[in-house]
């Protein structure tokens, strides 16, 4: 059964740093282009980064030169390392297998951040 | 990269049919055949119902169907039930290798 957990989610100040991980099962994460997307409180979904199955990446313009997007093929896991945070970044974080392009097939239960002084 | 245009809200009886709709630009959802659907309920994960403009994934009820004209793509739904009651989501492929959403129609089965 394919399944992604994500973890790493919790309380941090403005302007600090925190790594999210999304650990996959029953499927190859190198072999996916995986996906960052997130939601604000009572807002929508909002697409935040892609890591290709060829190593490129791509990030949304709100996060561009903050945020980082890596994976450990050895632990089939892929991370989000989320630098200069601020107030605005507070979303849960869904991690998502892409397919097509812009079609997230199979997305984890969310892991929450929250920025806050 | 700017959100697409969604209704905030859409409603219908149960057997009644919906749409949704979803307007871009010539960047995204008028520049190619990658729009997708998701149906998310509150506190669960996204699901994907549409994508390739109008391809159900594996288990998606052929009551749902999309489509797309121009810069507007359409989310159909038919025979609405209460289950269907949810926020629903379009997101488009960008020329910038990135993604866009909808700001997410709440729809509301009466």
């Amino acid at each position: 059964e394919m399944q992604v957990v994500e973890s790493g989610g919790g309380l941090i100040q403005p302007g600090g740093s925190l790594r999210l991980s999304c650990v996959a099962s029953g499927f190859t994460v190198s072999r996916n282009h995986m996906n960052w997307v997130r939601q604000a409180p009572g807002k929508g979904l909002e697409w935040v980064s892609v890591l290709h199955s060829g190593g490129s990446a791509y990030f949304a313009e709100s996060v561009k030169g903050r945020f980082k997007i890596s994976r450990d093929n050895s632990k089939n896991t892929l991370y989000l390392q989320m630098n200069s945070l601020r107030v605005e970044d507070t979303a849960i974080y869904y991690c998502a297998r892409g397919g097509p392009p812009a079609a997230f097939d199979f997305w984890g239960q969310g892991t929450l951040v929250t920025v806050s002084s | 990269q700017s959100a697409l245009t969604q209704p905030a809200s859409v409603s219908g009886s149960p057997g009644q049919s919906i749409t949704i709709s979803c307007t871009g630009i010539s960047s995204d959802v008028d520049g190619y055949n990658y729009v997708s659907w998701y149906q998310h309920h509150p506190g669960k994960a996204p699901k994907l119902m549409i994508y390739d403009v109008s391809n159900r994934p594996s288990g998606v009820s052929s009551r749902f169907s999309g489509s797309k004209f121009g810069d507007t793509a359409s989310l159909a739904i038919s025979g609405l039930q209460a289950k269907d009651e949810a926020d629903y989501y379009c997101s488009s492929f960008t020329t910038n290798n990135t993604v866009a959403f909808g700001g997410g129609t709440k729809l509301t089965v009466l």
